[in-house]
């Protein structure tokens, strides 16, 4: 397994168009979060799922965005009608429960993000 | 609730010098702590991690953190720079053993090295 993957790396789209990013997490990983870093800003948590349940969400995530994970595998996210604002890079984590592993040899493991630009 | 405050947006050391990147967290429970790099247009790589065993974390790329929980702080350190520890380095916090495990950063500091 080489780590996770995000698909597409860059997307330019115009505004009130609709994306759609996609993550594959590391095989054996049952949890997977998204977080968004704007330019000069850490990352901000949008969602969490845990196998293919979604079992919170910021209140970032505005009814524009959508996340799924079926089949607890690999995860997608959709931004509806787009806005300038939503430009940023979109990060995609993988890491193993239960809670008793948490915070120990596996933590998050990070994808190399999709960055969206919205012209 | 939890949150983290990175001292210092900019850091500019001399190759070979020490590197200090300071960390303050806010936690309601004991913490696990975390450092990351971010490379340009890079992901975020895990630098080390504190989570309630020694208080001294090494780390790769010879970097080391120290948690003080008098202080709330979790700095970063590594005792020579290299060209190469140019990037971003963010400090995360999030709940221990048990709770959600969102992680909260915060707003990053630069690293810049010089010859």
């Amino acid at each position: 397994d080489t780590g996770v993957s995000q698909d597409p790396r860059h997307k330019i789209t115009k505004r009130g168009q609709n994306v759609t990013f996609r993550c594959d997490p590391i095989s054996e990983h049952n949890r997977l979060y998204w977080y968004r870093q704007t330019l000069g800003q850490g990352p901000e948590f949008l969602t969490y799922f845990q196998n293919e349940a979604q079992l919170e969400k910021s209140r970032l995530l505005s009814d524009r965005f959508s996340a799924e994970r079926p089949k607890g595998s690999f995860s997608t996210l959709e931004i509806q009608r787009t806005e300038q604002g939503d430009s940023a890079m979109y990060l995609c984590a993988s890491s193993l429960g239960p809670p008793s592993r948490q915070g120990g040899t596996y933590g998050y493991t990070f994808g190399s993000g999709t960055r969206l630009t919205v012209v | 609730a939890q949150s983290v405050t990175q001292l210092g947006s900019h850091v500019s050391v001399s190759e070979g010098a020490l590197v200090l990147l300071r960390c303050n967290y806010s936690s309601s429970v004991p913490p696990y702590l975390f450092w990351y790099v971010q490379y340009p247009n890079q992901g975020l790589q895990l630098l080390l991690k504190y989570t309630s065993a020694a208080t001294l974390v090494k780390g790769i790329n010879g970097f080391e953190a120290e948690f003080k929980k008098s202080e709330t702080s979790f700095h970063l350190t590594k005792p020579s720079a290299h060209m190469s520890d140019a990037a971003e380095y963010f400090c995360a916090v999030r709940p221990g053993a048990t709770g959600f495990q969102k992680l909260v950063f915060g707003t990053g500091t630069r690293l810049l090295v010089s010859p």
